[in-house]
């Protein structure tokens, strides 16, 4: 079974800010799925990120970027020069590779002031 | 239509009423889930849907009932619900059969048992 941690439960940021968002994971797997996710207040969950455990490059998305690290089992989040619109509650996820079970962290709050 | 969509957006009702919630996914998938999303706890799986076959149940009371006709349409039968049971529930899908998949949500319906 997996486990989600995402120690920050609120962020508050000034505009152009940059902010990391943290998610540590534990599993037994070797073969692993990582996701990330973002509810603005509308409440539909947006798909980010999907990342598996073999692949450990950094990927960069526009203003988003994510940092996978196996040796200290984090997947952490930033989102560089941060806009309002970026304000929303982030979901880091994790499933193992033979479960349908996607589990997810309880997520990081994040308010973008202008 | 594009996406997964979820109907209604909203909904109150009694604790003797007896409703139903819809999810209806475009994206040519073969796997749905219902989620349930409280205040301040994690997002928690209910059901998993395969191929119209049931293959994961959560350990959800049975005052929940889903029902798969087909692989674009999945419902979420309520009846005799408790105050406890007011939450965000999130209809996802996705490709089905292939490991870690990405799930692909819908905008939820918000329910509000009286």
């Amino acid at each position: 079974a997996q486990k989600v941690t995402q120690a920050q439960t609120e962020i508050s940021v000034v505009e152009k800010e940059d902010v990391t968002l943290d998610c540590v994971y534990e599993t037994r797997d070797t073969t692993y799925y990582l996701f990330w996710y973002k509810q603005p207040p509308s409440g539909e969950l947006v798909f980010l990120i999907r990342r598996n455990s073999f692949d450990e490059q950094n990927e960069i998305s526009g203003r988003y970027s994510w940092n996978f690290q196996k040796s200290t089992s984090s997947f952490n989040f930033t989102i560089t020069a941060s806009q309002v619109v970026d304000s929303a509650v982030y979901f880091c996820a994790a499933i193992g590779g033979g479960s349908e079970k996607l589990v997810f962290g309880k997520g990081t709050k994040l308010t973008v002031n202008p | 239509e594009t996406g997964v969509t979820q109907t209604p957006r909203h909904l109150v009702m009694g604790m003797t009423n007896k409703k139903s919630l819809k999810c209806e996914q475009h994206l040519g998938h073969n796997a749905m889930y219902w989620y349930k999303q409280s205040a301040k706890k994690p997002l928690e799986l209910m059901f998993v849907y395969n191929f119209k076959e049931q293959t994961e149940n959560n350990s959800v009371p049975s005052r929940f009932s889903p029902e798969c006709p087909n692989s674009s349409h999945l419902f979420l039968h309520l009846h005799t619900l408790q105050p406890e049971d007011s939450a965000l529930y999130l209809c996802a899908s996705s490709q089905g059969g292939l490991a870690g998949e990405t799930q692909y949500f819908g905008p939820g319906t918000r329910l509000l048992v009286l």
